[in-house]
């Protein structure tokens, strides 16, 4: 098993371009996240995914999108693209959002930079 | 609401020598509490988690943890450093059963970065 996949690994974009950051996972589970890893700040949650069919808010939604094509597949999107947004990417993903199983388990990373 | 403290941003000591990483929590329902590893320039590693087994939790690379709850805390220890430990540790709380307000989303601590010294 592959686990949690993300592309690209890097990326640099000027102000205003849009991008999306695709994340996959073959171990069948239910919910999915996107965070941002910034120096000193931790991972924030940006978005999250309890199961297909839904998406709600995290901590620092403002500035992107996300979808969640099928149970596998969770995109991230940056319409328009800021110096703010320079930062790592992870995916993660668990069996459930809540219980005992809610163990996330990480993807490699997307390193995206904004000139 | 939740929220994690990881009580040092920086931690050194000698190989060979133990390891603590401390990690204070708050959590208003039944927590479910994990330590991640991130080496640099990689992904996070689940190394341990509590959801209300044993308290003394045992993890990866011989790694354990111990939940107290009469002192919030969920430290790290290892009673031998090696090189490769170094690397950051992230303690993370999640209500594990939601309630108001609370969906079992995971709460980050700002990291503690371990160097190990030859």
């Amino acid at each position: 098993n592959a686990g949690v996949t993300q592309t690209p690994k890097f990326q640099v974009l000027k102000t205003g371009q849009s991008m999306t950051l695709q994340c996959a996972q073959d171990m069948n589970h239910n919910s999915m996240y996107w965070y941002r890893q910034d120096p000193g700040m931790g991972l924030r949650l940006i978005y999250y995914s309890a199961s297909e069919g839904t998406t709600d808010k995290g901590e620092v939604p403002n500035g992107y999108n996300v979808s969640r094509l099928n149970k596998r597949e969770f995109s991230l999107r940056l319409e328009s693209a800021a110096p703010s947004q320079t930062s790592v990417y992870f995916c993660a993903s668990s069996e459930a959002l809540l219980g005992a199983f809610n163990e996330q388990f990480f993807g490699p990373g997307t390193r995206l930079t904004v000139l | 609401a939740q929220s994690v403290t990881q009580l040092d941003s920086h931690v050194s000591v000698s190989e060979g020598t133990p390891v603590l990483l401390r990690c204070n929590y708050s959590s208003s329902y039944s927590p479910s509490l994990f330590w991640y590893v991130q080496h640099p320039n990689k992904g996070l590693q689940l190394l341990l988690k509590y959801t209300s087994a044993a308290t003394l939790v045992k993890g990866i690379n011989g790694f354990e943890a111990e939940f107290k709850k009469s002192e919030t805390s969920f430290h790290l220890t290892k009673p031998s450093a090696h090189m490769s430990d170094a690397a950051e540790y992230f303690c993370v709380v999640s209500d594990r059963w939601g309630g108001s307000g609370n969906t079992g989303k995971l709460i980050f601590g700002q990291g503690t970065t371990l160097q190990v010294k030859p």
